[in-house]
């Protein structure tokens, strides 16, 4: 069964500083799409990046970008010169390659706090 | 607007009632789907409809979770009998129907049973 490990319950970054949040998954799939969404306080799942197994390069969105390893099944997710307004809950999530069932299955989350 | 928006935004029941919370997704997205996001977890699938029918129901924990999609737009989920343990968030999404397509996120239903 396909699962999403995030392992970071809790990450603290200053003001302008880089930051890394991790995420492995485990699926016997060939084509599957890899996705990182934000939740601040408000609820909202936002998204954020998107990466799919075929791409061979690293997605890239603004000050986001994805980290694919895909011989390690990582997919961590890089937020350069972060900002007070990056603080919240960040999720990864996968989406199987079947047609039929296209369901996310989302990781436990880890929450990012953004310090002056 | 152009997201997708869910209503209620917060309910409040008593254990044994019936209630139902309503997604509008974005127009023009043939895909619709409902997931469940207990306090301190990521969110959980429930089911996905693609167009009217549900093209995959096996997220609903039991027979007490119903959910329609008549027109292929409005989505209604359905709780029967609610029970204390039926309290969290209930996370609607939209898509375009394409499997390489993001799904879009309402703000979320808080339901509360009592």
């Amino acid at each position: 069964a396909q699962k999403i490990t995030q392992t970071q319950p809790g990450m603290f970054v200053q003001e302008k500083e880089a930051v890394t949040l991790d995420c492995t998954y485990d699926t016997s799939d060939q084509s599957y799409g890899l996705f990182w969404y934000k939740q601040p306080s408000s609820g909202e799942m936002i998204f954020l990046i998107y990466q799919g197994s075929y791409d061979e390069q690293n997605a890239t969105e603004g000050r986001y970008s994805l980290n694919f390893q895909k011989a390690r099944k990582s997919a961590n997710l890089v937020i350069s010169a972060s900002q007070l307004g990056d603080s919240a809950m960040y999720f990864c999530a996968m989406r199987e390659g079947t047609r039929s069932t296209d369901k996310l299955i989302f990781g436990t989350g880890t929450r990012l706090q953004v310090f002056p | 607007g152009a997201g997708v928006s869910q209503t209620p935004s917060n309910k409040v029941t008593e254990k044994g009632k019936y209630v139902e919370l309503r997604c509008d997704p974005i127009s023009g997205h043939t895909a619709l789907y409902w997931y469940r996001q207990s306090l301190g977890q990521g969110p959980e699938f429930l089911i996905y409809f693609q167009g009217t029918g549900a093209a995959d129901d096996s997220g609903l924990p039991n027979d007490r979770f119903f959910a329609v999609r008549p027109e292929g737009s409005v989505s209604t989920l359905k709780i029967q009998r609610t029970e204390r343990g039926d309290s969290a968030v209930y996370l609607c999404a939209s898509s375009s129907g394409l499997i390489t397509d993001t799904q879009y996120f309402g703000p979320g239903t808080r339901l509360t049973v009592l």
